[in-house]
């Protein structure tokens, strides 16, 4: 059974780099048709995808945060990370890890199938 | 960006009965819409995915219909356990969800 499970700061300074690690068991991150995505929920904003990394490594990113967002793969370690720097309140979110299982293509559809529990972050001074 | 509309903001049924839920996207998105589940605490489930699939260990009486800019989510038999927020999602473009719907007890 695959899960996933989040961890990081859960306080972060204005201007500061928020950075997250989603541990991946059951499973190896490297093979198979996935994406390791990120998603992060906030009152203000609902669901808001961040992006998300291809199994070889290439990462694809919402345009609106791209300028600020840096994904990884550490396929030894079963991980994948994100980096969002220069972060403000808006960034203050519960942050999800999560799996896209390609369906008949893997550039459209498909299916978040496995979320993490959720981390809390909160950007403030 | 494509845009996702849910409809209504908030539905209030009770158990046994029918719940039919819209999503409306801003541009064709084809079949590529997914619909999850969210309890309070919790990520979310996905219930259907390709606007008809459904998710594994989904029960029968959740279904998924529509193509293009419509689509709609369809509990056939309210259980107990159903009451929660659904949220559409769609991967034709980017990835972009709706602001949700919440499902309350009568």
């Amino acid at each position: 059974q695959v899960q996933l499970q989040e961890s990081g700061p859960g306080l972060v300074k204005p201007s500061e780099t928020l950075s997250l690690t989603c541990t991946v068991s059951g499973d190896s991150i490297g093979r198979g048709d996935y994406f390791w995505t990120w998603i992060r929920q906030s009152p203000g904003k609902g669901l808001e995808w961040i992006g998300y990394i291809y199994s070889t490594g290439t990462p694809y990113y919402n345009p609106s945060l791209m300028s600020r967002v840096t994904m990884s793969l550490d396929t030894s370690m079963g991980q994948f990370s994100l980096k969002v720097t220069s972060v403000t309140a808006a960034d203050t979110a519960v942050y999800f890890c999560s799996r896209l299982r390609c369906s008949s293509s893997c550039s459209r559809g498909g299916a978040f199938d496995i979320w993490g529990q959720g981390t809390k972050v909160t950007v403030s001074s | 960006e494509i845009v996702l509309t849910q409809s209504p903001a908030t539905l209030s049924l009770s158990p046994g009965e029918r719940a039919i839920l819209s999503c409306r996207t801003s541009q064709s998105v084809s079949n590529f819409l997914a619909w999850f589940q969210q309890k309070p605490g919790q990520g979310p489930r996905i219930l259907i995915y390709d606007a008809s699939i459904r998710a594994t260990g989904i029960p029968a009486r959740f279904s998924g219909s529509g193509s293009g800019t419509d689509f709609t989510l369809t509990i056939s038999s309210l259980e107990p356990e159903d009451f929660a927020v659904y949220y559409c999602q769609q991967r034709d473009t980017g990835v972009t969800f709706g602001q949700g719907t919440r499902l309350d007890i009568k």
